[in-house]
């Protein structure tokens, strides 16, 4: 059974604080995704990932960057934390290059930016 | 880039009524449309899913329909039950069978399904 952990279920940080959030798979998964989910907006994409050290930019990536230094890890950061980053974090990973694009989701890292 | 809509946000149907979720999407490129089920508190998973290839889809009480030429794609499900209460999520992206995918999601229909 495919595994995707996110590190953190809830997080409550300050304003300019710096927030990594971290995800991990363990089913040797190609892509990794993060995603933000909003009441109303549903699930809006930050940035992804389909190689160790590769990303490219989602949809929303202004005020996050990530890091993949390892095939099984792909990291959120916030630089400067702020309010309006205040959100539901979803991390996913899918197998590359097969017919079958199944996204496996976290179980979510919710953050409160004060 | 791909941009996909859902309709409507909120639905209520009496337990047993059947239930109609729809997408349409911007980029005719795309070839593959998956669905997802978020219950409370939980993660989203997968349901259901129709490539280009086919215009129809079903698994037990749940069916996918897909039009290219209009560029829609709709959930319907039948017989509803109250576990079938949830927010669903239809996508939308382009299989390129190579090394990455990107899927746009929509926004999300808050399904209530009443005893």
């Amino acid at each position: 059974d495919v595994k995707v952990t996110q590190s953190s279920r809830y997080l409550v940080k300050r304003t300019g604080e710096k927030v990594f959030l971290e995800c991990v798979q363990d089913m040797d998964h190609e892509n990794m995704f993060w995603y933000r989910q909003d009441p109303g907006l549903g699930l809006r994409l930050i940035y992804f990932s389909y190689d160790v050290k590769m990303k490219e930019k989602g949809d929303i990536p202004e005020g996050y960057s990530v890091s993949r230094e390892k095939k099984e890890r792909f990291s959120l950061i916030l630089e400067s934390a702020s309010t309006n980053q205040t959100s539901m974090y979803l991390c996913a990973s899918s197998i590359a290059g097969t017919n079958t694009g199944e996204l496996f989701f976290g179980e979510g890292s919710r953050l409160t930016v004060l | 880039g791909e941009n996909v809509e859902q309709h409507p946000s909120t639905l209520s149907v009496q337990e047993g009524d059947s239930a109609v979720i729809k997408c349409t999407y911007s980029d005719s490129a795309s070839n593959y449309f998956p669905w997802y089920k978020q219950e409370l508190g939980k993660r989203p998973q997968l349901i259901i899913d129709i490539r280009s290839n086919v215009g129809e889809k079903k698994d037990q009480r749940i069916a996918v329909t897909l039009n290219k030429t209009a560029k829609h794609f709709s959930l319907h499900i039948t017989e509803t039950q109250p576990e079938d209460s949830a927010v669903y999520f239809c996508a939308a992206s382009i299989d390129r069978k190579t090394s990455y995918d990107k899927v746009i999601f929509g926004p999300g229909t808050s399904l209530s399904v009443i005893p």
